[in-house]
């Protein structure tokens, strides 16, 4: 299994775009890259998925290196809502396989 | 779409006593069902993984006679705490695998036991 690294935390003010890096060195052929949003007492909330290069839906980006050793997720103009705990998530086809990251805590400043 | 729900949301109980946790599936057929639980300030730890019609899967360290865990249909997962003791409080989360590697995740369910 590919294990993650992620910064603990991070401060941005708001309006600024974030990037959070997720390190996965011993990433697989087969395995995927997901993010996940967290706020207090929920359930994680999906956010992006990718594989390689770059992948970009209505609230996100997530860019891949060609080596996949590591992620970004980018989040632009961020708000004060955006203040949650995200994940990386690196996982195989299958679904079965996967390891869950120790999460980036981020903080919006007004 | 790809909504998953849990029941209770939270349950306080006595220890010695069992509770059980459902999660659901709302608008898919979820093949895989994952149950997690959560400390205060830490990342996710996955329990078990649960197969319709099979019997779920634990991770090492997790007491299978202590959270049982039964996936009986396509759209429902439960997962039961026997003899709760104050040491299984904790934030219980399950989620939904709708196809390969997508999960779903459920509000979540806070357990404290008194």
């Amino acid at each position: 299994l590919a294990k993650t690294t992620q910064p603990i935390s991070m401060d941005s003010y708001e309006g600024q775009e974030v990037n959070i890096t997720c390190s996965h060195n011993n990433i697989a052929t087969n395995d995927y890259i997901t993010w996940y949003q967290q706020f207090p007492s929920q359930g994680p909330r999906f956010i992006i998925q990718g594989y390689k290069t770059k992948v970009t839906n209505e609230v996100a980006s997530l860019f891949i290196p060609a080596d996949r050793k590591s992620s970004t997720l980018s989040l632009p103009r961020v708000s004060l809502s955006d203040t949650a705990v995200y994940y990386c998530l690196v996982g195989d086809s299958t679904g079965n396989q996967f390891y869950f990251g120790t999460g980036t805590s981020l903080t919006v400043i007004p | 779409g790809a909504v998953v729900s849990q029941h209770p949301s939270w349950v306080i109980c006595k220890s010695g006593t069992s509770v059980k946790i459902e999660c659901r599936s709302l608008d898919f057929q979820a093949t895989t069902m994952f149950w997690y639980r959560q400390f205060p300030k830490q990342s996710l730890m996955l329990m078990a993984t649960s197969n319709e019609g099979s019997k779920a899967t634990y991770e090492q360290g997790v007491e299978k006679d202590k959270f049982l865990i039964n996936h009986a249909s396509l759209t429902l997962s439960t997962l039961t705490v026997t003899s709760a003791h104050p040491e299984d409080s904790s934030f219980y989360i399950c989620s939904a695998g709708r196809q390969s590697n997508e999960q779903f995740f459920g509000p979540g369910t806070r357990l404290t036991v008194l």
